[in-house]
């Protein structure tokens, strides 16, 4: 069963400050990773995503992939209170089925 | 922009109903996939579809149909609605994945409600 695994959280920070959120998972041959925010009560929006190992920067989001270690994260600089979210990592496995295989998400809390 | 709409934002029914969900995407996507999602259960998907009149079972196929006859749109069928049916239900559309991968893009989300 291939997997992707996120601590459910809440993680809670202070406004201003950077939040880690983390996602592992267990297929090796794993070849693209995204991150999505859903809001509570909204559908899943796509906010990030990194196919080679490394950092990806967005304005205040930032994609870190290490496949070597099979973990992905996803890093918010200067949170701010709308981004209190759940945030899911999702992943394709190898295999090329077409199907993502999300992680429960971790949500994230930020407290003004 | 993908877009992606569901026909209704909420629905109830009542045990014993026929319901059927309808998704559409605008972007010419091959795949197509819906997913119910319960608190503390995240996503889960109930079938998958690559093709004009192709389905495959995903993790929770088990009370549920679907129907694909154009590729834009894809319904999900509750053949006797249930109270354990009651969720949220999320349609998404993808291009098949290539080495850069194209992802996922979800509807708003149907909230169903049996009663």
């Amino acid at each position: 069963q291939k997997e992707v695994e996120q601590n459910s959280g809440p993680l809670s920070v202070p406004e201003g400050a950077i939040a880690s959120l983390n996602c592992t998972y267990s297929d090796r041959g794993s070849q693209s990773f995204f991150w999505y925010r859903q809001y509570s009560g909204k559908s899943p929006e796509l906010i990030m995503s990194i196919y080679s190992n490394g950092d990806k920067e967005d304005g205040r989001f930032t994609a870190q992939l290490n496949k070597a270690s099979q973990y992905v994260s996803l890093l918010i600089r200067d949170s701010q209170p709308s981004d209190s979210a759940t945030y899911l990592c999702a992943v394709y496995p190898s295999g090329n089925t077409g199907k993502l295989i999300f992680g429960q998400g971790t949500t994230l809390q930020v407290k003004p | 922009d993908v877009k992606v709409t569901q026909s209704s934002r909420y629905l109830v029914k009542r045990t014993g109903e026929k319901v059927f969900l309808e998704c559409v995407q605008d972007m010419d996507h091959e795949n197509m996939f819906w997913y119910r999602q319960d608190p503390g259960l995240g996503l889960r998907l109930i079938y998958f579809s690559y093709d004009v009149k192709m389905k495959e079972k995903g993790d929770i196929p088990e009370g549920y149909s679907v129907s694909r006859e154009k590729k834009e749109r894809f319904s999900l069928i509750l053949e006797s609605a249930s109270t354990n049916q009651t969720s949220m239900y999320l349609c998404a559309s993808s291009s098949p994945p290539l080495l850069a991968g194209d992802t996922q893009y979800f509807g708003p989300g149907t909230r169903l409600t049996v009663l």
